[in-house]
């Protein structure tokens, strides 16, 4: 079993859906959960982090994380073509800054049709 | 954040070559780190790299395939050597942000994309 689960897709909703991505996890070591989306041909990009559990909001995003269902969501509202990018989840205990101790999802890709 | 620039963004190569994918950084930083992205499977860090010390692989990497040079705080360049078809990757540069104390939030580059022939 992966320590890190994410739903691969690929994803493809109407322009203005809600979309839900999600990730379960088995480690209960973490304590920051990210979000990146990587649009083509381009790296990773940190979009959302959120340190132990609860929610977090930034305008048309938000994370959510259930530590006690080792789960973590990103919701994203009024979805736009311009959100069309793969999604990867990632996730570290608190450390001192070594990638050694991240741990990645392995990507949803999303497709918002205008 | 840094800026990273990484290059070749793409490349196709023969098999039994080897191909040298190059990293600057537009500020000095302590570790980089080189990951592999292969289609539906996870970010896979191949190898720290300190300078002035010799990279830090992770399992099921090594030094004779994919040797690392860091001669400074701003550059760092990762070699595939001897490449074969299951070669064919994205290798993604990357620095740790440093905006978030206890944190591994990384920056990275936009990726060299290469296929193997």
């Amino acid at each position: 079993q992966k320590e890190v689960e994410q739903d691969p897709g690929p994803l493809s909703v109407p322009e203005g859906a809600i979309v839900s991505l999600n990730c379960t996890y088995s480690n209960s070591a973490f304590q920051y959960f990210m979000w990146y989306r990587q649009y083509s041909r381009k790296g990773p990009e940190l979009l959302m982090y959120t340190y132990s559990s609860g929610n977090k909001e930034d305008g048309r995003f938000t994370a959510q994380v259930d530590k006690s269902s080792k789960y973590i969501s990103l919701f994203i509202r009024d979805s736009q073509p311009s959100d069309s990018a793969t999604y990867l989840c990632a996730m570290s205990p608190i450390s001192s800054g070594s990638a050694r101790q991240l741990t990645f999802g392995s990507g949803t890709q999303l497709t918002v049709l205008p | 954040s840094a800026v990273i620039s990484q290059k070749p963004s793409r490349d196709i190569c023969q098999r039994g070559t080897s191909l040298t994918i190059q990293c600057q950084v537009d500020s000095q930083v302590t570790m980089m780190f080189w990951y592999r992205q292969q289609p539906g499977q996870s970010l896979t860090l191949i190898a720290t790299a300190n300078q002035g010390s010799e990279a830090t692989y992770e399992s099921g990497f090594v030094i004779d395939k994919f040797p690392i040079s860091r001669p400074n705080l701003t550059f760092s360049t990762l070699t595939v050597s001897n490449m074969s078809p299951e070669d064919s990757s994205i290798y993604l540069c990357s620095v740790d942000d440093g905006t978030i104390s206890g944190a591994n939030v990384l920056t990275f580059g936009a990726g060299s994309r290469l296929t193997v022939l």
